[in-house]
């Protein structure tokens, strides 16, 4: 089983829809837990970062993490087509190395 | 500006040639990172560095070799013994802090790689 597993998608939603992008991850040691966004053909760029549960809120951009249950989330709200990208969450923990999902790629149509 | 330079952006390879893949950043960080992007894949880490004149394999180290003689540079070089180079490689570094805290990670634009 990898470590952190997320439905690829592809994710199609109408704009100003709420868009609820989620992992889920196997190792009780991470702590750290990540969301970048990546556009087509650049590089990911760090979105939200918040350290073991609970809610961060940055904006339309909401993370949660539950530890309970192993599943990390990303909540964007009022979603634009400037959204439209790929997804990936990633874990971190003790002396692991960074673990990163697959993406989830996401349109956002106008 | 600060960040992280990657070039060339698009490289064309015939089979059975090294090509090198530059990588500078001027962010100061410690740690610098290349990984590898196929279509379904995600992420996959080849090779990373700590500090100066000091790296360690990743997941995929086979077929690719690095160098950290300075803090601002990881060249990785994709030799001949990579059966299938053909991806999207991507350099990116950060500041070290307490173990197991690397994750905020700062990316280059990325250097897609075919091979002819």
């Amino acid at each position: 089983q990898k470590e952190v597993e997320q439905d690829p998608g592809p994710l199609s939603v109408p704009e100003g829809a709420i868009v609820s992008l989620n992992c889920t991850y196997s190792n009780s040691a991470f702590q750290y837990f990540m969301w970048y966004r990546q556009y087509s053909r650049k590089g990911p760029e760090l979105l939200m970062y918040t350290y073991s549960s609970g809610n961060k809120e940055d904006g339309r951009f909401t993370a949660q993490v539950d530890k309970s249950s192993k599943y990390i989330s990303l909540f964007i709200r009022d979603s634009q087509p400037s959204d439209s990208a790929t997804y990936l969450c990633a874990a971190q923990g003790g002396s692991e190395k960074l673990v990163f999902g697959k993406g989830t790629k996401l349109t956002v149509n106008p | 500006d600060g960040g992280i330079t990657q070039s060339p952006k698009y490289l064309f390879r015939k089979e059975g040639q090294n090509v090198t893949l530059s990588c500078e950043q001027n962010l100061n960080h410690d740690a610098m990172y290349w990984y590898r992007q196929d279509p379904g894949q995600g992420l996959r880490l080849i090779y990373y560095s700590q500090i100066v004149n000091d790296f360690q394999k990743g997941d995929i180290a086979e077929g690719y070799s690095v160098s950290r003689e300075k803090k601002e540079s990881f060249p990785l070089t994709v030799t001949s013994a990579q059966k299938n180079p053909t991806a999207f490689y991507l350099c990116a570094s950060t500041f070290l802090r307490e173990v197991g805290r690397t994750g905020e990670l700062f990316f280059g634009e990325g250097s897609r790689l075919t091979v002819l």
